[in-house]
């Protein structure tokens, strides 16, 4: 009830492609559901995030889509750029506290 | 704005000794603060919850006795992780959630500390 199911465990995309992240929970008290950029070394950074009465949010690059029938979410990077190699977490929450999928590492070749 | 910061980045100290960690909130107050342990290749996960001149919420399976949390404003919270061991080598990261009308779970991530045991 508590996972968040995040795939494909690792991803590689040719640069200038479109890179797709997948991620699936089971708590429907989930209310919000952000994304986070890490780096190694550094800490997630918040890249864009969405509540539940949405289907669909775009930041720039960055578009998530909302399936609350299917309990599913994704994140779209349009032109993926060697820049954006890095792991990106989905996240589902419920108040005070966070549940993250278990990561995926993005390669983007030049 | 939403800027956390920790402090040491790194640390490197020897088994049985303590180590202090810092978050901070520099540009906003932060209701809650929370503290994840994240392993090599791995997802981050939470160890505890704290508020502001309150006790902490430990998550299950973490020793309460041994990670001691104070989060004694609404801008700091402290990590200390007493009797240090090896197997307590790994990447501590603090977020804080924001003191608004929000109602939901915004947090901001501090860089994280790499806490070494030797």
């Amino acid at each position: 009830q508590q996972q968040v199911k995040q795939s494909p465990q690792s991803l590689i995309v040719q640069k200038g492609g479109i890179s797709i992240i997948n991620c699936a929970y089971e708590n429907t008290a989930f209310d919000y559901f952000p994304w986070y950029q890490q780096f190694p070394g550094k800490g997630p950074a918040l890249l864009i995030a969405i509540r539940p009465d949405v289907s669909e949010k775009k930041e720039g690059r960055f578009t998530i889509s909302f399936n609350k029938s299917a309990k599913q979410f994704s994140l779209h990077i349009m032109d993926s750029q060697p820049g954006d190699s890095a792991t990106y977490f989905c996240a589902a929450s419920r108040p005070n506290k966070l549940v993250f999928g278990a990561g995926t590492i993005l390669r983007v070749k030049s | 704005g939403a800027v956390v910061s920790q402090h040491p980045s790194w640390v490197i100290c020897k088994s049985g000794t303590s180590v202090k960690i810092e978050c901070r909130s520099l540009d906003f107050q932060a209701t809650t603060m929370f503290w994840y342990r994240q392993f090599p290749k791995q997802s981050l996960m939470l160890m505890a919850t704290s508020n502001e001149g309150s006790k902490a919420t430990y998550e299950q399976g973490v020793e309460k006795d041994k990670f001691l949390i104070n989060h004694a404003s609404l801008t700091l919270s402290t990590l200390t992780v007493t009797s240090a061991h090896p197997e307590d080598s790994s990447f501590y990261i603090c977020s804080a959630r924001v003191r608004s009308g929000r109602s939901y779970n915004e947090q901001f991530f501090g860089p994280g500390t790499r806490l070494t045991v030797l």
